[in-house]
């Protein structure tokens, strides 16, 4: 399978403790996004990079956020002293040069007891 | 805050029928895109509408822009049960591509 894979697929913390997501995105994709969706809601934009180069940054993300994507390829999102509020599914997607058409993997979904 | 409104926030029909759904945006865009997700699964991409495109065809589906109103229609033309999920509309606006989502419409087609 070649698409896009996230890892891990659920993930249960307590309040306050640190949580890293890993996402590889399809191969030949430069771009790679972050979006983070509530129940009931659309997903919304946290960052972007192409390449290895982060891009850009939402509001969204707070100074608890920090994304990586060494060396262009797989990316982790971090979450340090996670709060209740953070409890979503945090989604991945990538696409190539042009960026119009973007492919999500499954996601992460996200529980803070 | 989201860019997008999908109109209705949930739809139930009959296999067989047609669905319609609406959305609308606010800001001046470059692409809308159209996506499918299954209940707690990742995001599946459906069709791209340019700005500069009022129609668009792919299927069983169909898309229609009005930039001058700021909204897009999607029509699912007979539709089956594996239709059901939640559809979004998506609008990106410049050189990042970074999509702005509406809140969806859940369609459920019945048996």
């Amino acid at each position: 399978d070649t698409g896009v894979s996230q890892d891990p697929r659920h993930k249960i913390t307590k309040r306050g403790q640190n949580v890293t997501f890993r996402c590889d995105p399809i191969s030949e994709h430069n771009r790679l996004y972050w979006y983070r969706q509530t129940l009931g809601q659309g997903p919304e934009f946290l960052t972007y990079f192409q390449n290895e180069a982060q891009l850009e940054k939402s509001r969204l993300l707070s100074d608890r956020f920090s994304a990586e994507r060494p060396k262009g390829s797989f990316s982790t999102l971090e979450i340090q002293r996670t709060e209740q509020g953070d409890s979503a599914m945090y989604l991945c997607a990538s696409s190539n040069e042009q960026g119009y058409e973007q492919y999500f993997g499954p996601g992460t979904r996200l529980t803070v007891t | 805050s989201q860019q997008g409104e999908e109109d209705p926030q949930a739809l139930s029909i009959q296999e067989g029928e047609n669905a319609t759904m609406n959305c609308s945006y606010k800001t001046s865009i470059n692409n809308l895109q159209w996506y499918r997700q299954n209940s707690g699964r990742g995001l599946v991409h459906l069709i791209l509408i340019r700005s500069n495109e009022r129609e668009k065809h792919s299927g069983r589906l169909r898309v229609t822009l009005d930039t001058s109103k700021k909204s897009s229609s999607l029509l699912i033309t007979a539709s089956r049960a594996a239709d059901t999920a939640s559809y979004f509309c998506a609008t990106d606006g410049g050189v990042d591509y970074k999509l702005s989502f509406g809140a969806g419409t859940t369609v459920t087609v019945r048996a």
